[in-house]
């Protein structure tokens, strides 16, 4: 059974350029989240996701972030006009339900450099 | 809203000492209570979780956390570190009512042989 898998692993944009981030979850799994991680840091809770639905995009900032989990295919974080601050690994997590009583599946990451 | 402590960012520990990783959180209802490892450039791999029962939670590779409700606790242990232990730790909470996780800002774990 495959695990959540991401890509690219690894990213280089310039300013100004787009992001996209694909993260393909568990087989079985409809609940998708994505977290973001700064060098020293924690993981920050960005959203949450369901088939179709944001459930949850309190951690996402206001601009130029964005993310969807369409009914087929992977969830995808957008960052448009990328800034040098976004340079981070960003983290997908899958699980079988929602709920706080439900283990996360991570991915591999994708580490975004903006040059 | 939760929140999750971990205290020390750094710690050392010799081979084939004991392993003591502290994590506590704030929240008036316990909540579910996790421990993931990350080794470099990889994702974060569940160790154990806490959810209901028993208090002592034995995980992978020695592994094992105790939740004390009256100390609002969950600290991780291993009574001898490996030098493959050397990763970061991670403590999570999960609301009992809502969707969200909550990470601690992470232990980075040394081993020194």
């Amino acid at each position: 059974n495959a695990g959540v898998m991401q890509n690219p692993r690894h990213l280089v944009r310039r300013r100004g350029q787009e992001a996209r981030l694909r993260c393909s979850p568990m087989k079985g799994h409809s609940h998708v989240y994505w977290y973001r991680q700064l060098p020293e840091e924690g993981l920050k809770f960005m959203v949450y996701l369901q088939k179709e639905n944001i459930i949850d995009e309190s951690g996402m900032p206001k601009e130029r972030f964005s993310a969807e989990f369409p009914k087929e295919g992977p969830s995808i974080l957008r960052i448009q006009q990328v800034v040098r601050g976004d340079s981070a690994a960003y983290f997908c997590a899958s699980s079988p339900r929602g709920g706080g009583s439900y283990e996360q599946y991570f991915g591999p990451g994708t580490r975004l450099t903006v040059t | 809203a939760q929140s999750v402590t971990q205290l020390g960012s750094h710690v050392s520990v010799s081979e084939g000492a004991l392993v003591l990783l502290r994590c506590n959180y704030s929240s008036s209802v316990p909540p579910y209570l996790f421990w993931y490892v990350q080794y470099p450039n990889q994702g974060l791999q569940l160790l154990l979780k806490y959810t209901t029962g028993a208090t002592l939670v034995k995980g992978i590779n020695g592994f094992e956390a105790e939740f004390k409700k009256s100390e609002t606790s969950f600290h991780l242990t291993k009574p001898s570190a490996h030098m493959s232990d050397a990763a970061e730790y991670f403590c999570a909470v999960g609301a009992r009512t809502g969707n969200q996780f909550y990470f601690g800002t992470g232990t980075s774990l040394t081993v020194i042989p």
